[in-house]
Order: structure tokens, then C-alpha cells, then sequence
């Protein structure tokens, strides 16, 4: 069945480093591919998206591209700061139209 | 818009006893999911709703758990009995199509349930 793995956390970054997510996954077809963000108190959001293959999701500095050679949606960002600390899930959605969370990374941003 | 609303915040129960969960998704979003988020593990699909019909609850364990949508709007979820491996954070969520493609999910903001 459809899966995906995320680096395992927590991540601890200084401000202004740069950030990097892995997220690789397994699905039969051409899946949709999220980033979902959990701030602290709050419920889970959208953070981006990509629905084909090469295409990049990007949002509030963040960024990712669907590599379908390498399975992969990688989330980045060049300069991260305090207010990004929060859990990050990536997620697919295959054509059976579930959407599976991979376990969560937790970023912590050190002042 | 208002989005979606979900209660308790917080429960604590203790084993062997019933517990339920409603959600009130975004006006107009057909699709409605429940999640099950343990702690340190990404959310798990435990029902999905497109208007009043269930599309999926195969990882809904039904010897506990039970959920409608009645007139295709809230939802509730119930467990009885709970167990301990129940202690979990119950998310809901909805969308204005079926959340696939390009669609996106709106979450609540839980409903953290502790089970003694």
C-alpha cells in the first residue's frame, strides 16, 4: 500500500539556518504530495502542495519539489526563524483519494 | 469563514467507558474525515464521510468504534468501551471535494482523549 517517510525528529536549528525535511514515499500512480504544519496549540494546516511530477509547492519560504525518479518531496527552507518551530508531516494522496501522513518531524528554532 | 469546530478539547476517562467526539466541519464541504493521532505518530485515517455516506472506515476498529454524519453535515464519533490504546488526539477534518488531487483538508483543533 501506499506510505511515506519522514526524517525522524527532533531538529534543532539556530535562526537564520538552513532547513531541510526529507520525505520520501511509496504509492502506486502519480500520488498528490502535501506538506501539512502543526504550530503549538494549533490544529494541522496546509503548508504546500504539488500534484505532479517536477512541479514545486511553495509557501511562506518554504519549498519543495515532487521528484518522481527519486520518490522523494523534500521540504527546505534557506532561512529559517523562531516562529518556525512546529511539527511538519508530509503526505500523499493516491488514487484511491486517502491521504496518508507520514510520522511527523519535529523543528525546533533556537534565537 | 469559520472552520471547523470540534468538542471536547479535552477528555479523560477511564477504561471500560464510553466516550463521544462532534465535529461541525466548514459550511459546504461535502468530505469529512476522522483522524487518530497518537502521540509521536502522524494522523490515521479512521473514517471518511462524502456527504452522509461513509467512503472508507476500513481502519476503523468497529468492535469500539462508531461514527455517523446524519443530514451530511456534523459528525460524531463514539468508543465504547475504551481501552488505554485509545489516548489519543481525535482530529477531524473536511474538504470541498474528495481531498485528493489538489484538494486540502481543514482541520480542527482536536479532541485529546486520556484513557486511565
Amino acid at each position: 500500500g501506499n506510505s511515506v517517510t519522514q526524517m525522524e525528529g527532533p531538529v534543532t536549528l539556530s535562526e537564520e539556518a538552513f532547513l531541510t525535511i526529507n520525505c520520501t514515499y511509496t504509492a502506486t500512480g502519480y500520488p498528490s504530495l502535501f506538506w501539512y504544519v502543526q504550530y503549538p496549540g494549533e490544529g494541522l494546516q496546509l503548508l504546500l502542495k504539488a500534484t505532479k511530477a517536477d512541479d514545486k509547492g511553495s509557501n511562506k519560504g518554504f519549498e519543495a519539489t515532487y521528484r518522481k525518479e527519486t520518490t522523494s518531496f523534500h521540504l527546505e527552507k534557506g532561512s529559517v526563524q523562531v516562529s518556525d518551530s512546529a511539527v511538519y508531516f508530509c503526505a500523499l494522496n493516491g488514487r484511491d483519494d486517502k491521504i496518508i501522513f507520514g510520522k511527523g518531524t519535529r523543528l525546533h528554532i533556537l534565537p | 469563514e469559520a472552520g471547523v469546530a470540534q468538542s471536547p478539547r479535552y477528555k479523560i476517562i477511564e477504561k471500560r467507558q464510553s466516550v463521544a467526539f462532534w465535529c461541525n466541519p466548514i459550511s459546504g464541504h461535502a468530505t469529512l474525515y476522522w483522524y487518530q493521532q497518537i502521540l509521536g505518530q502522524g494522523p490515521k485515517l479512521l473514517i471518511q464521510f462524502q456527504n452522509n455516506g461513509v467512503v472508507d472506515d476500513s481502519q476503523l476498529p468497529k468492535d469500539r468504534f462508531s461514527a455517523e454524519r446524519l443530514k451530511g453535515v456534523d459528525s460524531t464519533l463514539k468508543i465504547q468501551p475504551a481501552k488505554l490504546e485509545d489516548s489519543a488526539v481525535y482530529l477531524c477534518a473536511s474538504s470541498l471535494v474528495g481531498g485528493g488531487g489538489t484538494g486540502e483538508l481543514f482541520f480542527g483543533e482536536g479532541s485529546r482523549l486520556t484513557v486511565l
